[in-house]
């Protein structure tokens, strides 16, 4: 079965840091990749998506690779900010590009002043 | 735009009654709406899928019965958890997948209902 491992629960940084998650997929290839961001009690809030054949997707200060030798999905914060604490949930889809979608747990990051 | 509201975004109730969940996408037209449920520090489990004037589809492990889905319009679709148990309680959240004017390769999520059964 098609998974997805958020293997950090959380991590702890400073403001002005580079924040990197990483997402770990197994078996064949996710044709695409999502990642999300939830804050307590509320629903995740969709920011990037990046497809098999992309190496990097970027939007402002996140950038997130998909390296399918690896089978792994780094997504990162540049000059990170208090406010950008939240879970981050990586996201698969199975089923094509309208697929389901199957979470993994999510990293907690916690950005200090 | 792509706004999802649930409602109510709170519930407490009795074992034994039943809860009506309502998600609506407010600025697009939605083919398919999903419900998930996630438990404190777990992933988001899909329980079903549903498209406008069909029948759910329930993923494995979840109870139709329990768990009613009516998907009555485009931008509509409630969740009933019937004869709710306290194991029953959780962070209800629903997505929508949008027809057109949005991305159709994600999903938008409502914020969450946190229900707790007594």
């Amino acid at each position: 079965s098609q998974k997805i491992e958020q293997n950090s629960e959380a991590l702890n940084i400073q403001e002005g840091k580079t924040a990197t998650l990483t997402c770990n997929y197994t078996n064949y290839s996710p044709a695409y990749l999502q990642w999300y961001r939830q804050d307590p009690g509320r629903g995740p809030v969709f920011l990037l998506l990046i497809r098999e054949n992309e190496k990097e997707k970027r939007k402002e200060r996140l950038k997130v690779t998909f390296d399918t030798t690896l089978k792994q999905s780094l997504f990162h914060i540049t000059a990170s900010q208090p406010a950008d604490s939240a879970t981050y949930l990586c996201a698969r889809t199975i089923g094509g590009s309208q697929g389901n979608l199957i979470f993994g747990k999510g990293t907690k990051l916690s950005v200090k002043p | 735009g792509a706004v999802v509201s649930q409602h109510p975004s709170r519930v407490i109730c009795k074992s034994g009654t039943s809860v009506k969940i309502e998600c609506r996408s407010l600025d697009f037209q939605a083919t398919t709406m999903f419900w998930y449920r996630q438990f404190p520090k777990q992933s988001l489990m899909l329980m079903a899928t549903s498209n406008e004037g069909s029948k759910a589809t329930y993923e494995q492990g979840v109870e139709k019965d329990k768990f009613l889905i009516n998907h009555a319009s485009l931008t509509l679709s409630t969740l009933t958890v019937t004869s709710a148990h306290p194991e029953d309680s959780s962070f209800y959240i629903c997505s929508a997948r949008a027809a057109g004017g949005h991305r159709t390769d994600t999903q938008y999520f409502g914020p969450g209902t946190r229900l707790t059964v007594l």
